[in-house]
């Protein structure tokens, strides 16, 4: 079956340092892979996607870039910030599964002033 | 406007009670979920609905029940609850194609005593 993994958090930074959060994948077929964030307090929103291999997503300073041949997804932003603190889900979605995410355990962030 | 909106936001009950969560989304989508959010925040799904038709059902206890009056509502019915069933219970929607995002609600958090 499909699954993602991501390393476990939390990760807890200075504002303006370099985040990467890696994630991994395993799938059967050729799947669109997604970032999401979860503010605290509020529901998952999708913060950038890549559908098929080689494409960067980005987002907000966010970027991740699809690696078939590593099968990764990983998240990077350049200088974050202390509005960036969340909870991060990668997830994979494979077309015959009925829209079906399937999502990572989450990597919490906390950027520190 | 709320794109996807649940109801309650908070449910405190207790075990062996009966309880439903109520989903709405005004954006038109054809396809509903619901998924489970743990404490560790590990998101999984539960559910899912296209046109009013069941096209996704992992393996949830059958004191679950979903029901869709409509293709912008979906509702999660638990009976008998449990201790186990303290989560954060997240509604999404999308339209039915490839790569097309989902939009989650704001969480119902279920605290079973």
């Amino acid at each position: 079956g499909n699954s993602v993994t991501q390393m476990e958090g939390p990760v807890t930074l200075s504002e303006e340092a370099f985040l990467t959060i890696n994630c991994t994948y395993t799938a059967t077929g050729y799947p669109s892979l997604f970032w999401y964030v979860q503010y605290p307090g509020e529901g998952l929103q999708l913060l950038l996607k890549a559908t098929k291999a080689d494409d960067k997503g980005s987002n907000k300073g966010f970027e991740a870039t699809y690696r078939k041949e590593t099968t990764s997804f990983h998240l990077e932003k350049g200088s974050v910030q202390v509005s960036d603190s969340a909870v991060y889900f990668c997830a994979l979605r494979e077309g015959a599964a009925g829209n079906k995410l399937t999502f990572g355990g989450g990597t919490r962030v906390l950027v520190k002033p | 406007d709320t794109a996807v909106s649940q109801t309650p936001k908070y449910l405190v009950t207790q075990m062996g009670n009966d309880k439903s969560i109520k989903c709405e989304q005004n954006l038109g989508h054809d396809t509903m979920y619901w998924y489970k959010q743990d404490s560790k925040k590990f998101l999984k799904i539960m559910f899912s609905y296209n046109n009013k038709e069941l096209i996704i059902n992992e393996t949830v206890p059958n004191r679950f029940s979903p029901k869709s009056p409509d293709k912008a509502h979906l509702n999660l019915h638990i009976n008998s609850l449990e201790l186990g069933d303290s989560a954060v219970y997240f509604c999404a929607s999308s339209a039915l194609g490839t790569v097309y995002e989902q939009y989650f609600g704001p969480g119902t958090r279920l605290t079973v005593t």
